[in-house]
Protein backbone atom coordinates (compact mmCIF):
# COMPACT_ATOMS: atom_id res chain seq x y z
CA UNK A 1 0.00 0.00 0.00
CA UNK A 2 1.26 3.44 -0.59
CA UNK A 3 0.28 4.80 2.73
CA UNK A 4 -2.19 8.29 2.66
CA UNK A 5 -1.52 10.31 -0.84
CA UNK A 6 -2.00 14.25 -0.41
CA UNK A 7 -1.55 16.44 -3.33
CA UNK A 8 -0.12 19.05 -4.05
CA UNK A 9 3.10 18.98 -1.79
CA UNK A 10 3.63 22.31 -1.63
CA UNK A 11 1.31 25.27 -2.81
CA UNK A 12 1.46 29.08 -2.88
CA UNK A 13 -1.50 31.28 -3.45
CA UNK A 14 -2.62 34.70 -3.86
CA UNK A 15 -4.85 36.10 -1.29
CA UNK A 16 -8.19 35.64 -2.25
CA UNK A 17 -7.98 32.76 -4.07
CA UNK A 18 -9.54 28.98 -3.70
CA UNK A 19 -7.20 26.82 -2.95
CA UNK A 20 -8.34 22.33 -3.08
CA UNK A 21 -6.46 20.42 -1.00
CA UNK A 22 -6.51 16.49 -1.71
CA UNK A 23 -6.19 13.51 -0.03
CA UNK A 24 -6.43 9.56 -1.02
CA UNK A 25 -6.34 7.25 2.46
CA UNK A 26 -5.45 3.90 2.93
CA UNK A 27 -7.95 1.12 1.65
CA UNK A 28 -10.18 0.05 4.14
CA UNK A 29 -9.74 2.66 6.33
CA UNK A 30 -12.95 3.66 7.79
CA UNK A 31 -11.97 7.03 9.03
CA UNK A 32 -10.39 9.65 7.95
CA UNK A 33 -8.99 12.99 9.31
CA UNK A 34 -8.01 16.72 8.48
CA UNK A 35 -5.07 18.53 10.60
CA UNK A 36 -3.42 21.69 10.26
CA UNK A 37 0.31 22.51 11.94
CA UNK A 38 1.41 25.56 12.69
CA UNK A 39 4.53 26.75 14.96
CA UNK A 40 2.37 28.70 17.00
CA UNK A 41 -0.65 26.46 17.29
CA UNK A 42 0.61 22.81 17.07
CA UNK A 43 -1.43 20.28 15.43
CA UNK A 44 -5.14 21.18 15.04
CA UNK A 45 -7.91 18.68 14.26
CA UNK A 46 -10.51 20.73 11.51
CA UNK A 47 -12.32 17.72 10.69
CA UNK A 48 -13.58 14.17 11.19
CA UNK A 49 -15.31 11.35 9.07
CA UNK A 50 -16.26 8.15 9.18
CA UNK A 51 -17.36 5.93 6.37
CA UNK A 52 -17.78 9.02 4.61
CA UNK A 53 -19.92 10.84 6.76
CA UNK A 54 -18.51 14.14 8.50
CA UNK A 55 -18.96 13.50 12.09
CA UNK A 56 -17.38 16.65 13.90
CA UNK A 57 -16.18 20.00 12.18
CA UNK A 58 -15.89 21.68 15.18
CA UNK A 59 -12.23 22.54 14.31
CA UNK A 60 -12.82 24.08 10.81
CA UNK A 61 -12.11 27.73 11.45
CA UNK A 62 -14.59 29.28 9.54
CA UNK A 63 -16.95 29.19 6.54
CA UNK A 64 -14.00 30.00 4.13
CA UNK A 65 -12.93 26.04 4.75
CA UNK A 66 -15.39 22.92 3.47
CA UNK A 67 -14.51 19.22 3.23
CA UNK A 68 -15.77 16.36 1.06
CA UNK A 69 -15.81 12.74 1.30
CA UNK A 70 -17.64 11.34 -1.63
CA UNK A 71 -16.45 7.98 -1.65
CA UNK A 72 -14.01 5.91 0.42
CA UNK A 73 -11.13 6.77 -1.60
CA UNK A 74 -11.34 10.17 -2.01
CA UNK A 75 -11.44 13.65 0.47
CA UNK A 76 -10.78 16.98 -0.08
CA UNK A 77 -10.49 20.38 1.95
CA UNK A 78 -11.32 24.11 -0.01
CA UNK A 79 -10.57 26.94 1.35
CA UNK A 80 -12.11 30.24 -0.23
CA UNK A 81 -10.84 33.02 -0.34
CA UNK A 82 -7.39 31.94 1.11
CA UNK A 83 -6.12 33.84 3.68
CA UNK A 84 -2.31 34.68 4.28
CA UNK A 85 -2.97 33.36 8.26
CA UNK A 86 -4.18 30.28 6.36
CA UNK A 87 -0.62 29.16 5.61
CA UNK A 88 0.23 25.91 7.56
CA UNK A 89 0.94 22.75 6.76
CA UNK A 90 -2.43 20.23 5.97
CA UNK A 91 -2.34 16.80 6.86
CA UNK A 92 -4.51 14.13 6.39
CA UNK A 93 -4.60 10.80 8.10
CA UNK A 94 -6.72 7.83 8.00
CA UNK A 95 -7.45 4.78 10.50
CA UNK A 96 -9.13 1.63 11.62
CA UNK A 97 -8.90 2.90 14.76
CA UNK A 98 -7.99 0.96 18.22
CA UNK A 99 -5.71 -0.79 18.15
CA UNK A 100 -4.53 1.08 15.15
CA UNK A 101 -2.82 4.18 15.05
CA UNK A 102 -3.20 7.15 12.50
CA UNK A 103 -1.76 6.84 9.12
CA UNK A 104 -0.86 10.37 8.15
CA UNK A 105 0.00 11.61 4.32
CA UNK A 106 3.13 14.12 4.06
CA UNK A 107 0.74 17.24 3.99
CA UNK A 108 1.22 20.05 2.14
CA UNK A 109 2.62 22.86 2.44
CA UNK A 110 0.01 25.97 2.27
CA UNK A 111 1.77 29.56 1.61
CA UNK A 112 -0.96 32.53 1.16
CA UNK A 113 1.05 35.72 -0.14
CA UNK B 1 -7.10 23.29 22.73
CA UNK B 2 -3.98 21.52 23.45
CA UNK B 3 -4.67 18.22 25.69
CA UNK B 4 -1.32 16.61 26.21
CA UNK B 5 1.96 18.84 27.14
CA UNK B 6 5.43 17.12 26.14
CA UNK B 7 8.02 17.96 28.59
CA UNK B 8 10.78 19.15 27.95
CA UNK B 9 10.36 21.44 24.44
CA UNK B 10 13.55 19.97 23.72
CA UNK B 11 16.30 17.40 24.06
CA UNK B 12 19.65 16.94 22.77
CA UNK B 13 21.65 13.79 23.43
CA UNK B 14 24.93 11.64 22.36
CA UNK B 15 24.06 8.42 20.51
CA UNK B 16 24.16 5.54 22.71
CA UNK B 17 22.53 7.54 25.45
CA UNK B 18 18.43 7.19 26.74
CA UNK B 19 16.33 9.64 25.64
CA UNK B 20 13.18 10.06 27.98
CA UNK B 21 10.32 12.66 26.92
CA UNK B 22 7.02 13.14 29.25
CA UNK B 23 3.75 14.22 28.50
CA UNK B 24 0.50 15.22 30.61
CA UNK B 25 -2.86 15.24 30.14
CA UNK B 26 -6.14 16.81 31.67
CA UNK B 27 -8.75 14.42 31.33
CA UNK B 28 -10.12 11.30 31.27
CA UNK B 29 -8.76 9.25 27.95
CA UNK B 30 -9.33 5.94 26.11
CA UNK B 31 -5.85 5.37 24.97
CA UNK B 32 -2.33 7.27 24.88
CA UNK B 33 -0.39 7.53 21.48
CA UNK B 34 3.09 8.85 20.73
CA UNK B 35 4.01 9.87 17.32
CA UNK B 36 7.00 10.19 15.61
CA UNK B 37 7.95 13.83 13.17
CA UNK B 38 11.17 14.32 10.93
CA UNK B 39 11.31 17.28 9.79
CA UNK B 40 8.94 18.21 6.09
CA UNK B 41 7.45 14.86 6.83
CA UNK B 42 4.18 13.54 7.57
CA UNK B 43 3.37 11.70 11.60
CA UNK B 44 4.76 7.95 12.14
CA UNK B 45 2.67 6.20 14.72
CA UNK B 46 4.83 4.47 17.36
CA UNK B 47 2.95 2.81 20.12
CA UNK B 48 -0.19 2.77 21.71
CA UNK B 49 -1.39 2.10 25.20
CA UNK B 50 -4.58 2.11 26.74
CA UNK B 51 -5.67 3.23 29.68
CA UNK B 52 -5.79 0.01 31.39
CA UNK B 53 -2.41 -0.66 30.30
CA UNK B 54 0.60 0.72 32.54
CA UNK B 55 3.63 -0.52 30.50
CA UNK B 56 3.87 -1.28 26.87
CA UNK B 57 7.20 -2.04 24.77
CA UNK B 58 8.26 -1.79 21.40
CA UNK B 59 11.88 -2.45 20.27
CA UNK B 60 13.60 0.28 21.80
CA UNK B 61 10.80 1.93 22.96
CA UNK B 62 9.16 1.94 26.18
CA UNK B 63 5.76 3.83 27.07
CA UNK B 64 4.50 4.39 30.61
CA UNK B 65 1.24 5.10 31.70
CA UNK B 66 -0.13 6.83 35.16
CA UNK B 67 -3.25 7.59 34.69
CA UNK B 68 -3.85 8.79 38.68
CA UNK B 69 -1.30 11.61 37.72
CA UNK B 70 -2.32 11.96 33.91
CA UNK B 71 0.78 11.40 32.81
CA UNK B 72 2.99 9.26 30.30
CA UNK B 73 6.78 8.52 29.46
CA UNK B 74 8.13 8.01 26.03
CA UNK B 75 11.81 6.23 26.83
CA UNK B 76 14.28 5.63 23.78
CA UNK B 77 16.83 3.37 24.74
CA UNK B 78 20.60 3.30 23.11
CA UNK B 79 19.47 5.87 20.83
CA UNK B 80 20.56 6.79 17.04
CA UNK B 81 21.53 10.04 15.00
CA UNK B 82 18.18 8.48 12.76
CA UNK B 83 15.97 9.11 16.09
CA UNK B 84 16.61 12.85 15.51
CA UNK B 85 13.04 14.15 15.76
CA UNK B 86 9.69 15.48 17.06
CA UNK B 87 8.07 13.32 19.22
CA UNK B 88 4.39 14.27 19.86
CA UNK B 89 2.00 12.65 22.97
CA UNK B 90 -1.77 12.25 21.71
CA UNK B 91 -4.65 11.20 23.49
CA UNK B 92 -7.92 10.10 22.46
CA UNK B 93 -10.31 11.25 25.35
CA UNK B 94 -13.10 9.38 26.84
CA UNK B 95 -16.15 9.83 24.61
CA UNK B 96 -14.56 10.91 21.63
CA UNK B 97 -12.63 9.10 18.55
CA UNK B 98 -10.39 11.34 17.86
CA UNK B 99 -6.57 12.86 18.88
CA UNK B 100 -5.53 15.63 20.26
CA UNK B 101 -1.99 16.33 19.61
CA UNK B 102 0.97 18.14 22.08
CA UNK B 103 3.21 20.17 20.53
CA UNK B 104 5.73 18.09 20.88
CA UNK B 105 9.38 17.25 21.85
CA UNK B 106 12.56 18.31 19.51
CA UNK B 107 15.30 15.57 19.99
CA UNK B 108 18.35 15.75 18.70
CA UNK B 109 21.21 12.84 18.66
CA UNK B 110 24.61 13.71 17.77
CA UNK B 111 26.62 11.46 16.37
Amino acid sequence: DAGVIQSPRHEVTEMGQEVTLRCKPISGHNSLFWYRQTMMRGLELLIYFNNNVPIDDSGMPEDRFSAKMPNASFSTLKIQPSEPRDSAVYFCASSLREPYGYTFGSGTRLTVV
Amino acid sequence: SQQGEEDPQALSIQEGENATMNCSYKTSINNLQWYRQNSGRGLVHLILIRSNEREKHSGRLRVTLDTSKKSSSLLITASRAADTASYFCATENSGYSTLTFGKGTMLLVSP
